[in-house]
């Protein structure tokens, strides 16, 4: 089985500061993973995935995330918020052998001016 | 446009009342899944299902019920609602093909109040 714990319940930010997003997860065998992101009111939407390659992977609307095999985590960062960015944002993880995805608790990013 | 469609979007029932939640997706996606959202508890799985008439239990099934006659239709069904099972429902689908995973996609959510 596999978990997904993510370290920061609430990330208050400032317009224009960076962020970042922490997650780790465990899990026995080879995994995908992937972070959501849930706006007020709305359904989640896939931010960005890690399948295989190259361990940095990047979103069009500026956040990236970085796979960490040795430290089992695959943190979210963007260099510079905006006021849309506010949301919940979630981790989630799948074996790569099957398709259940398992989901961290979220974190709630709030971006003030 | 491709989408995963709940129904409703909101629904307040009452203890014991049996009530379906539909959900259906125009993809020919294989795969389906039923999550609850819960404050500081993520998303759980309730069901999946592999395909057609293939379906089973993820972590929390115990009250729901669900089927899958159709590849486009996964509807959860609660035969007899409890309060604590008052919760923001997503369906998901995604995409088999070999061992890739491309994600899931969610439809809108339901949120459901049983008093």
């Amino acid at each position: 089985a596999q978990s997904v714990t993510q370290l920061d319940s609430q990330v208050p930010v400032f317009e224009e500061a960076p962020v970042e997003l922490r997650c780790n997860y465990s899990s026995s065998v080879s995994v995908y993973l992937f972070w959501y992101v849930q706006y007020p009111n709305q359904g989640l939407q896939l931010l960005l995935k890690y399948l295989s390659g190259s361990t940095l992977v990047k979103s069009i609307n500026g956040f990236e995330a970085e796979f960490n095999k040795s430290q089992t985590s695959f943190h979210l960062r963007k260099p510079s918020v905006h006021i849309s960015d506010t949301a919940e944002y979630f981790c989630a993880v799948t074996p790569t052998n099957d398709y259940k995805l398992s989901f961290g608790a979220g974190t709630t990013v709030t971006v003030r001016a | 446009e491709a989408q995963v469609t709940q129904n409703p979007r909101y629904l307040i029932t009452v203890t014991g009342k049996k009530l379906t939640v539909t959900c259906s997706q125009n993809m020919n996606h294989e795969y389906m899944s039923w999550y609850r959202q819960d404050p500081g508890l993520g998303l759980r799985q309730i069901y999946y299902s592999m395909n057609v008439e293939v379906t089973d239990k993820g972590d929390v099934p115990e009250g729901y019920k669900v089927s899958r006659k159709e590849k486009r239709n996964f509807p959860l069904i609660l035969e007899s609602p409890s309060p604590n099972q008052t919760s923001l429902y997503f369906c998901a689908s995604s995409l088999s093909r070999g061992r890739l995973n491309y994600g899931y996609t969610f439809g809108s959510g339901t949120r459901l109040t049983v008093v």
